[in-house]
Parts: C-alpha cells; structure tokens; sequence
C-alpha cells in the first residue's frame, strides 16, 4: 500500500493569514486530488491535478502538483472562517485502477 | 438532485449481529466504492466495483462484503460485526474517468458495535 503523508495534522490560524498543506509520497500518481470535509458531511471535490508541475487556482486556493508526481501542496491566501474544515488528498496510480489512495488530512480552523 | 444516499445514517448494535449498510446512486455511475474513516487514519478504501457484478478489495476489506447486483445500488454488509469495525462509513460513486474524475460522497454512515 502506498501512503500520503498530510502534514500538518492540525493547523489553527487567525482569519486574514496564509496557510499551506502538504501532501507527500514516496510513490507516483496517476492523478491527485483534493477535497474538503466538514463536520456530519462527506468530502467534497476541490480539485483534480493530473500532470507534474500543474498548478491550478480556485479563488483563494492554490493547487500545485510536484513535477515528479509524488507531491502536492495547497496554498490558501487571506483564509477566512469558511475555509475551516478538514482537507483530503487523495492519489490515484496507473495500475491500481479503481483504489483511490487518502492521506490521513489536515485539520483546518481559522478562527475571525 | 444527483446524490447518493446512505442508510441508515447513525446505528448502535451489538457483536455478531448482522447489519447491512445500503448505498444508492442516482447518477448513474459506473464506479461505486466504500470507505471507512477512523481520527487519524483518514478515510481507507473497503471495497470497491467497477461496474456491475465486479467488486474488488480495497485496503480494510476483512469483515465486509459488498454486492453489486445493480448499477444504482453496491450495499455493505456486516455477517459478524465487532467493536473494531466501529467507525464512520462513506459511500461514493463516479462516472467515467474514475481516476482523474470526481467522487461523490453520501454524508456518512456512523457505525457503534458494542
């Protein structure tokens, strides 16, 4: 089994700050995902990211994929309390069609 | 509205008793896969099915079946339940291009085995 390393684990900021999480594995991947999870609810898709050194905005997001494939990072500029929520990545590989890999998640709270 | 809808949502039960988690998507998704997500593991995969009548292991799959006799719908079955399956259960579906493709999520199953 391949495994994504989230960290932070937990990350507490004040509303306005940058904040940036990090996802990384010692293997490649076919795609890589992000999703945000709130309380009593499923994950929900942010992004896709499917080619090394992609880098894709969403608003105040920032998705980069590392130009190996291996890593991926999400960047959020001036966070505001609705960004708090748990946030997945999730890795999927060439020949493991149908298993989608999920790292463990950082836990985000941005207080006003 | 597209969805996928998980029932029953919360349950307590007892060791050894069998329990069924249903999961029905109307999307008509060919990919459909359960998850379960335990604080500080995340969510690892259980099973998961291609497409009709083709279910395979994900990572945690002792101690669970699945089914998949329809396209709509890909239950999770319990035979002998125990406290280590405890856990808070998620079903999800995506059309083609699984890989790169979106998943959708139920909102959740929250399993108690005492």
């Amino acid at each position: 089994t391949q495994l994504l390393e989230q960290s932070p684990q937990f990350l507490s900021i004040q509303e306005g700050e940058n904040l940036t999480v990090y996802c990384n594995s010692s293997s490649v991947f076919s795609s890589l995902q992000w999703y945000r999870q709130e309380p009593g609810e499923g994950p929900v898709l942010l992004v896709t990211v499917v080619t090394g050194g992609e880098v894709k905005k969403l608003k105040r997001l920032t998705f980069q994929f590392g130009d190996a494939r291996k890593d991926s990072s999400l960047h959020i500029t001036a966070a505001q309390p609705g960004d708090t929520g748990l946030y997945l990545c999730a890795g999927a590989h060439q020949d493991s069609w149908g298993k989608l890999q999920f790292g463990a998640g950082t836990q985000v709270v941005v207080t006003p | 509205e597209a969805q996928v809808t998980q029932n029953p949502r919360y349950l307590i039960t007892v060791t050894g008793k069998k329990l069924t988690v249903t999961c029905s998507q109307n999307m008509n998704h060919e990919y459909m896969s359960w998850y379960r997500q335990d604080p500080g593991l995340g969510l690892r995969q259980i099973y998961y099915s291609m497409n009709v009548e083709v279910t395979d292991k994900g990572d945690v799959p002792e101690g669970y079946k699945v089914s998949r006799k329809e396209k709509r719908n890909f239950p999770l079955i319990l035979e002998s339940p125990s406290p280590n399956q405890t856990s808070l259960y998620f079903c999800a579906s995506s059309g083609t291009g699984y890989l790169s493709g979106e998943l959708f999520f139920g909102e959740g199953s929250r399993l108690t085995v005492l």
